[in-house]
C-alpha cells in the first residue's frame, strides 16, 4: 500500500497563476482533509471531505477550492495564486468510523508564489 | 473557540527523559493526539488518549487530565532521531468530521 501520495512534490508559481494538488489514498478512507503548514503557524485544516462527492470549509479556506468526485482523490485547486499561499501543503485521510481515528498524512507540497 | 498551547522549543541530552506539555481548551472534548514531525517529513501519529491517565507504548508515554484541559508527551531514553516537532491535536466540532486542530508544535533538539 502507498498510503498517501500527493502530486507534485515541488511547485513554484507566478502570482494570478492557477494549479491543481493531488492528493490519492489507497486505504479506502471516508474521510480526507487539506492542510497548510507555515512557520510559526502550525497545521491549519483548508477543507475536508467526509465522503466522495462532499466537500466543506475549515479554517482559512479562502483562496482555495476542493473537488472529491472519487473516494480515493481530494484535489486542491487555487485559481489564482497569491504569495500569501506560499506553504507547504500535506492531505491527510482517515477512516472516519471514530473520533480516535489517526489520520494518515501524504509527504507534503511545498508551493512557492512569486 | 478552541485553542491548543504547546512550548515552542526544547532541548535535552541523548539518553535523558523529556515532558512536553500542552494545554487545550475545546468545545465538546474528544480526546487528544499527538504526532511526531520530522524536518521536512510528514506528521506520524504517535498517541491518543480520551480517558484520564497515562498511556505507555515503548519509550513514548501520554498522559491527559480532562479536568485540567492539559496533557503531556513523555520521551524516555531520548535518542537523536527523537530530534523532531511533537505536535499536539484535539478533534473539533465535537469530532462528528474528524477534524483536528493542531497546536503550533513543539521543536525538540536532542544533544549528545
Amino acid at each position: 500500500n502507498a498510503g498517501v501520495t500527493q502530486t507534485p512534490k515541488f511547485r513554484v508559481l507566478k502570482t494570478g497563476q492557477s494549479m491543481t494538488l493531488l492528493c490519492a489514498q489507497d486505504m479506502n478512507h471516508e474521510y480526507m482533509y487539506w492542510y497548510r503548514q507555515d512557520p510559526g503557524m502550525g497545521l491549519r485544516l483548508i477543507h475536508y471531505s467526509v465522503g466522495e462527492g462532499t466537500t466543506a470549509k475549515g479554517e482559512v479556506p479562502d483562496g482555495y477550492n476542493v473537488s472529491r468526485l472519487k473516494k480515493q482523490n481530494f484535489l486542491l485547486g487555487l485559481e489564482s495564486a497569491a504569495p500569501s499561499q506560499t506553504s507547504v501543503y500535506f492531505c491527510a485521510s482517515s477512516s472516519g468510523t471514530s473520533v480516535g481515528n489517526e489520520q494518515f498524512f501524504g509527504p507534503g507540497t511545498r508551493l512557492t508564489v512569486l | 473557540g478552541q485553542n491548543i498551547d504547546q512550548p515552542t522549543e526544547m532541548t535535552a541530552t541523548e539518553g535523558a527523559i523529556v515532558q512536553i506539555n500542552c494545554t487545550y481548551q475545546t468545545s465538546g472534548f474528544n480526546g487528544l493526539f499527538w504526532y511526531q514531525q520530522h524536518a521536512g517529513e510528514a506528521p506520524t501519529f504517535l498517541s491518543y488518549n480520551v480517558l484520564d491517565g497515562l498511556e505507555e507504548k515503548g519509550r513514548f508515554s501520554s498522559f491527559l487530565s480532562r479536568s485540567k484541559g492539559y496533557s503531556y508527551l513523555l520521551l524516555k531514553e531520548l535518542q537523536m532521531k527523537d530530534s523532531a516537532s511533537y505536535l499536539c491535536a484535539a478533534p473539533s466540532y465535537g469530532g462528528s468530521q474528524g477534524n483536528l486542530i493542531f497546536g503550533k508544535g513543539t521543536k525538540l533538539s536532542v544533544k549528545p
